[in-house]
């Protein structure tokens, strides 16, 4: 079975500074992929960074990057310079190879609240 | 192109009703999955279908039904509602089964059941 765990309900972070948002996962697949999603008050969800198992370096998008450490099977978040918009609930995922893996399996998700 | 839409966006039921949600997707995608999400967590797949006419069940199939008998239609189904099923729904898509094929969601569907 595979499992997702994100144990920071709430961040705080002031606006400008960076903030790594923690994910943790267990999986018995070779092959996996790793998911963010931010989801707004709006509640829509936005992909934001993927991360395969294999790849040899860590994702980065924009501000986004993912610091992927497979030996420890963690793949948390960093947002660089977080601005106000950044607000939200985040999201970490991961999806697998084997049958009825095919669909996403979710953390419970961080707030993340930049302060002025 | 509208990417991944949602019938309706909100809905209240009283006890026992039945509805249908509607997905549609105009990206051509095989791959269709139905989440809810309850307060404070993540997201549960509830069914999924892997191709026009297919079906499995997810994580939290009881209560609910699916049908794919159109290629860009996913329905999902609750024949008798209960509280239980107050959630927010995601509708997704995607073009493959691959571990790197990102999924679209839908705006969801906020349902109440009273």
């Amino acid at each position: 079975a595979q499992k997702i765990t994100q144990t920071q309900p709430g961040m705080f972070v002031q606006e400008k500074e960076a903030v790594t948002l923690d994910c943790t996962y267990d999986t018995s697949d070779p092959s996996y992929g790793l998911f963010w999603y931010k989801q707004p008050s709006s509640g829509e969800m936005i992909f934001l960074i993927y991360q395969g198992s294999y790849d040899q370096q860590n994702a980065t998008e924009g501000r986004y990057s993912l610091n992927f450490q497979k030996a420890r099977k963690s793949a948390n978040l960093v947002i660089s310079a977080s601005q106000l918009g950044d607000s939200a609930m985040y999201f970490c995922a991961m999806r697998g190879m084997g049958t009825g893996r095919r669909a996403l399996t979710f953390g419970s998700g961080t707030r993340l609240q930049v302060q002025p | 192109n509208a990417g991944v839409t949602q019938t309706p966006k909100f809905r209240v039921l009283k006890t026992g009703q039945s509805m249908t949600l509607l997905c549609a997707q105009d990206m051509n995608h095989e791959y269709m999955y139905w989440y809810r999400q309850d307060p404070g967590m993540g997201l549960r797949l509830i069914h999924y279908s892997v191709g026009e006419g297919t079906t499995a069940k997810g994580e939290v199939p009881d209560g609910y039904n699916v049908s794919r008998l159109k290629k860009q239609n996913f329905l999902l189904g609750l024949e008798s509602a209960a509280p239980s099923q107050t959630s927010v729904y995601f509708c997704a898509s995607s073009y493959s089964s691959g571990t790197a094929s990102e999924q679209y969601f839908g705006p969801g569907t906020r349902l109440t059941v009273t």
